[in-house]
């Protein structure tokens, strides 16, 4: 069984702030793991991905995360927020690449 | 990059009528489709899992035939909404997996089918 939870359906910080969201997963396998971002009325956009690699995954639009499995964690972080970081993130767990469960997410607010 | 395309990207239709959403993959070949709903302000979850030739698997609670879903080929799976009702309006993503980029498995998302039954 496989099930992520994201801490903080709401998360707001300031532009220049660095951005922390939380994500902790329960998997009886290895776990793959993902970060999708979304915005209104838009389907999901690929952040960045463990697949069992390297346990720091460096994404797209300067968001990185990291694998720790002692901690069953995989947080998203970028250093300085830009304010087109607004949106919903999403962290996602599956076994391999087969059926994905999703967390709540958590809705990202950039304040000028 | 590998693409998934969903048609139509919204729909509206009147209560009681069925309605069919395609979800393709363009440019790779999807062994498997896996089809979510997203209720406004939530999460998506997964409500079947299609596999190229066979039968859905759907996840429990998902009425197999209120949703239909039929994967006639490897880079095309339909989901059709039976008899729609106003609760059925939702937002529906599908993802495809396979081998894109070479010899690299992964799974890409389509950018969803807004339904609105009325």
């Amino acid at each position: 069984a496989q099930s992520v939870t994201q801490l903080g359906s709401h998360v707001s910080v300031s532009e220049g702030a660095l951005v922390l969201l939380r994500c902790n997963y329960s998997s009886s396998v290895p776990p793959y793991l993902f970060w999708y971002v979304q915005y209104p009325n838009q389907g999901l956009q690929l952040l960045l991905k463990y697949t069992s690699a390297a346990t720091l995954v460096k994404g797209i639009n300067g968001f990185e995360a990291e694998f720790k499995k002692s901690e069953t964690s995989f947080h998203l972080t970028k250093p300085s927020a830009h304010m087109s970081d607004a949106a919903e993130y999403f962290c996602a767990v599956s076994g391999g690449f087969n059926k994905f469960y999703f967390g709540s997410g958590t809705k990202l607010n950039v304040k000028p | 990059g590998a693409v998934v395309s969903q048609h139509p990207s919204r729909v509206i239709c009147k209560s009681g009528t069925s309605v069919k959403i395609e979800c393709r993959s363009l440019d790779f070949q999807a062994t498997t489709m896996f089809w979510y709903r997203q209720f406004p302000k939530q999460s998506l979850m997964l409500m079947a899992t299609s596999n190229e030739g066979s039968k859905a698997t759907y996840e429990q609670g998902v009425e197999k035939d209120k949703f239909l879903i039929n994967h006639a080929s490897l880079t095309l799976s339909t989901l059709t909404v039976t008899s729609a009702h106003p609760e059925d309006s939702s937002f529906y993503i599908c993802s495809a997996r396979g081998l894109a980029g070479g010899n690299q498995e992964t799974q890409y998302f389509g950018p969803g089918t807004r339904l609105l039954v009325l």
